[in-house]
């Protein structure tokens, strides 16, 4: 198993600014994922952040709003760039081990940011 | 994007009552997972069923796969006030994203 530490849990932040969020594994993990939960909705891939190479990013999700960095196997960051409003939503970090056939992902506690 | 359906969308039943979730799905998968989320908190892993097996069990949890159909169910017995969640199935397509369905927001009221 992994225990994934999020922070910050919670912010309230102004339009326009940016806010980095950030993610520590207890072990080395292959992939870490992350995903966005607009209220009252399911999670929403977006991106796939590995070691070593560029994040992977979903459709309708590009790297100049979300800029992810995977430092290493066991870090990862997700920054929020020019927020506003419609960026409020909780955001999750997840982690699958090494050898991720038939395994269950480990996610963090989320961030829930709200943008005024 | 979204892989999967959840029906039903809310359910709301009384303490030591069952509870079932559906879940419907579109492409074929490895596994199929069920998570757990409490107040837009961190998801909790409950259950992975593999495309090979057809049901499983774990403590009140009992989940079946229709790989034929496409499509799961979760069922809770005996629920109890603690149970209150949103619940979430998620698709395991080629071992490393998942894709997850749209979630039934159970109540169980004591």
């Amino acid at each position: 198993s992994a225990v994934i530490s999020q922070k910050p849990s919670r912010d309230i932040c102004q339009r326009g600014t940016s806010l980095t969020i950030q993610c520590q594994v207890d072990s080395q993990v292959t992939m870490m994922f992350w995903y966005r939960q607009q209220p009252g909705q399911s999670l929403t891939l977006i991106a796939t952040a590995n070691q070593g190479s560029e994040a992977t990013y979903e459709s309708g999700f590009v790297i100049d709003k979300f800029p992810i960095s995977r430092p290493n196997l066991t870090f990862s960051t997700l920054t929020v760039s020019n927020m506003s409003p419609e960026d409020s939503s909780i955001y999750l970090c997840s982690a699958r081990p090494v050898g991720t056939l038939n395994t269950e992902a480990f996610f963090g506690q989320g961030t829930r940011l709200t943008v005024v | 994007s979204q892989q999967g359906e959840e029906d039903p969308q809310a359910l709301s039943i009384q303490e030591g009552e069952n509870a079932t979730m559906n879940c419907s799905y579109k492409t074929s998968i490895n596994n199929l997972q069920w998570y757990r989320q409490n107040s837009g908190r961190g998801l909790v892993h409950l259950i992975l069923i593999r495309s090979n097996e057809r049901e499983k069990h774990s403590g009140r949890l009992r989940v079946t796969l229709d790989t034929s159909k496409k499509s799961s169910s979760l069922l809770i017995t005996a629920s109890r006030a603690a149970d209150t969640a949103s619940y979430f199935c998620a698709t395991d397509h080629a071992g490393n994203m998942l894709t997850f369905g749209g979630g039934t927001r159970l109540m169980v009221k004591p």
